[in-house]
């Protein structure tokens, strides 16, 4: 299957919030509600963030948020912060296995 | 805490092979579902294997079928991936994942990765 789509880049002023969009098909992101987000600073492993479209793992800020519309889900950041900047990874369940989008790079001016 | 740690990367001619090890602690191993999902350098993320907690289902991304085979350990909480016929593509970072949901593939843990360069 094909990745899933997402933006090269985000960026935005400490403070404000961003939105990263993550665009599949009928047969990923529209057809369960088990798309996750990561995080991932250079060097470092990816850090999950949010789960099942919505759920934040314990001890994951709530300025991160998730939500699903049709065959796009996207991640909300609000009151971005400097530590936010890196990139971000969706991934979701097809049925067979798991597809990831391309990665995102956040950017905090 | 939750720790995985992998190891047995390194540098390996093409067609050769490798074993990566990952050793797991501060969890009940044997109850999870684990992966392998790998990293290209400056790339993206991509499944590659997933094993049962009792290691009778195993399934493979199509890329590396037929040429890797995951196993596990639950006596020594360790997880394998044994790689056949490396070609210059399997250049990745390895990471050994804790799935939290079985067979829904919800990656909640990671390792800090494992480097295998294939070239010659």
């Amino acid at each position: 299957q094909s990745a899933l789509t997402q933006p090269a880049s985000v960026s935005g002023s400490p403070g404000q919030s961003i939105t990263i969009s993550c665009t599949g098909t009928k047969s990923d992101v529209g057809g369960y509600t088990l798309v996750s987000w990561f995080q991932q600073h250079p060097g470092k492993a990816p850090k999950l963030v949010i789960y099942e479209v919505t759920k934040r793992p314990s001890g994951v800020s709530n300025r991160f948020s998730g939500s699903k519309s049709g065959n796009t889900a996207s991640l909300t950041i609000s009151g971005l912060q400097a530590e936010d900047e890196a990139a971000y990874y969706c991934c979701s369940y097809t049925g067979r296995d798991v597809v990831f989008g391309g990665g995102t790079k956040v950017t905090v001016l | 805490q939750v720790q995985l740690v992998e190891s047995g990367g390194g540098v390996v001619q093409p067609g050769r092979s490798l074993r990566l090890s990952c050793a797991a602690s501060g969890f009940t191993f044997s109850s999870y579902v684990m992966h392998w999902v790998r990293q290209a350098p400056g790339g993206g993320l991509e499944w590659v294997a997933v094993i049962s907690p009792d290691e009778t289902n195993k399934y493979y991304a199509d890329s590396v079928k037929g040429r890797f085979t995951i196993s596990r350990d639950n006596s020594k909480n360790t997880l394998y991936l044994q790689m056949n016929s490396l070609r210059a593509e399997d250049t990745a970072v390895y990471y050994c994942v804790r799935d939290r949901s079985s067979w829904y593939y919800i990656f909640d843990y990671w390792g800090q990765g494992a480097l295998v360069t294939v070239s010659s």
